[in-house]
């Protein structure tokens, strides 16, 4: 079983949908979850940052985090062409490095 | 003011050749990281210093030999070129060691023809 699964996409979706990407994750030891957007030809930003389980809500941006499941989601909501990008979530034990998706490529057609 | 900048952008080199990319960051961060970003998008840690001193080395080839002059720089030289080097190299860096907000670079697109 892979450490970390990501569906690769690429996920199309109109101006103004509600975005979910999703990942799981297999190592217990995570404790920090994060999700990162890259744009085209662009270095990672972190987006979004959470620790435990539960909701997390930073404008339209939504992570949500389900530790018994394995199982962290990004929500995007009235989404926006200025999301288009590709959305890497991101796993961290604490004492060791940051172990990535391969990430989603979202595009928001206007 | 660019955060963390990388020198190079685009590299193409022939196989067999020796080519170094270098990067700065300006935010006196403690910790800066080399990533490898295969054609697939998959973003895979290489190295890691914390002032100076290196803390990290993911399994990468001898061939790659990382350098830390400073904890503002962290350069990256790369031995006897092969194809399949081939990818975007980004440079990350952090507050210090356990923080958890990684500022990524732009990144340099290595080509080995």
């Amino acid at each position: 079983q892979k450490e970390v699964e990501q569906d690769p996409g690429p996920l199309s979706v109109p101006e103004g949908a509600i975005v979910s990407l999703n990942c799981t994750y297999s190592n217990s030891a995570f404790q920090y979850f994060m999700w990162y957007r890259q744009y085209s030809r662009k270095g990672p930003e972190l987006l979004m940052y959470t620790y435990s389980s539960g909701n997390k809500e930073d404008g339209r941006f939504t992570a949500q985090v389900d530790k018994s499941s394995k199982y962290i989601s990004l929500f995007i909501r009235d989404s926006q062409p200025s999301d288009s990008a590709t959305y890497l979530c991101a796993f961290d034990s604490g004492n060791t490095p940051l172990v990535f998706g391969k990430g989603t490529r979202l595009s928001v057609i206007a | 003011d660019t955060a963390v900048s990388q020198t190079p952008k685009y590299l193409v080199t022939q196989m067999g050749n020796d080519k170094s990319i270098k990067c700065e960051q300006n935010l006196g961060h403690d910790t800066m990281y080399w990533y490898k970003q295969d054609s697939k998008k998959f973003l895979k840690i290489m190295f890691s210093y914390n002032n100076k001193e290196l803390i990290i080395n993911e399994t990468v080839p001898n061939r790659f030999s990382p350098k830390s002059p400073d904890k503002a720089h962290l350069n990256l030289h790369i031995n006897s070129l092969e194809l399949g080097d081939s990818a975007v190299y980004f440079c990350a860096s952090s507050q210090d060691r356990v923080s958890r907000t990684q500022y990524f670079g732009p990144g340099t697109r290595l080509t080995v023809l």
